[in-house]
């Protein structure tokens, strides 16, 4: 019930596409969903992050949808970039806190082709 | 930079070594924590230390001894470690739970 279950695993865009990755958790009790970017040889850094009150966050080029019914969310790139070649990690929490577990997907690889 | 800093960044060692990897946050948090990430598995949470107290041990081998002697400094203290081992650690900090954690680069730990 802890698990966030992350597809694909890889992924393979031309500059300008939108990839999208997707995540599903179990918990109900989970109710803060960020999402993670890490480049080789740097730590993830938080990209964005969504609270189950709204269906849709947008910041700059990344955008998350959420479906509370379904338990799931997605992380979507506009006019992806070279730049933008790394491996995102979904993850999701309580938000109380006392609520220090974050449960993390197992990554998605994106490389964005020029 | 993200405010946490880790050293060594990369860390070879024998099963019968002991070694220690530093953490350090410039951010105010009063939380640190310890994580594993090997290849195709998600990060797994060590431990959790909140105000300098542990709060979360997720069933880790005691050959980790984590230390934090304050809100600033954690340690992970590690002997007769396994080849298994090998992974990157990442520590994290946060202000309080629920919401945003700010990671370090890692160490690279390599147990021959």
């Amino acid at each position: 019930q802890q698990q966030v279950k992350q597809s694909p695993q890889s992924l393979i865009v031309q500059k300008g596409g939108i990839p999208i990755i997707n995540c599903a958790y179990e918990n109900t009790a989970f109710d803060y969903f960020p999402w993670y970017q890490q480049f080789p040889g740097k730590g993830p850094a938080l990209l964005i992050a969504i609270r189950p009150d709204v269906s849709e966050k947008k910041e700059g080029r990344f955008t998350i949808s959420f479906n509370k019914s379904a338990k799931q969310f997605s992380l979507h790139i506009m006019d992806s970039q070279p730049g933008d070649s790394a491996t995102y990690f979904c993850a999701a929490s309580g938000s109380g806190a006392g609520s220090y577990q974050l449960t993390f997907g197992k990554g998605t690889k994106l490389s964005v082709i020029p | 930079e993200t405010g946490v800093t880790q050293t060594p960044r990369h860390l070879v060692m024998g099963m019968t070594n002991k070694k220690s990897l530093k953490c350090e946050q410039h951010l105010g948090h009063n939380a640190m924590y310890w994580y594993k990430q090997s290849a195709k598995k998600p990060l797994e949470l060590m431990f959790v230390y909140n105000f300098k107290e542990q709060t979360e041990n997720n069933s880790v081998p005691s050959r980790f001894s984590p230390e934090c002697p304050n809100s600033s400094h954690l340690f992970l203290h590690l002997h007769t470690l396994q080849p298994e081992d090998s992974a990157l650690y990442l520590c994290a900090s946060s202000q309080g739970g629920g919401g945003q954690q700010f990671f370090g680069p890692g160490t690279r730990l390599t147990v021959l």
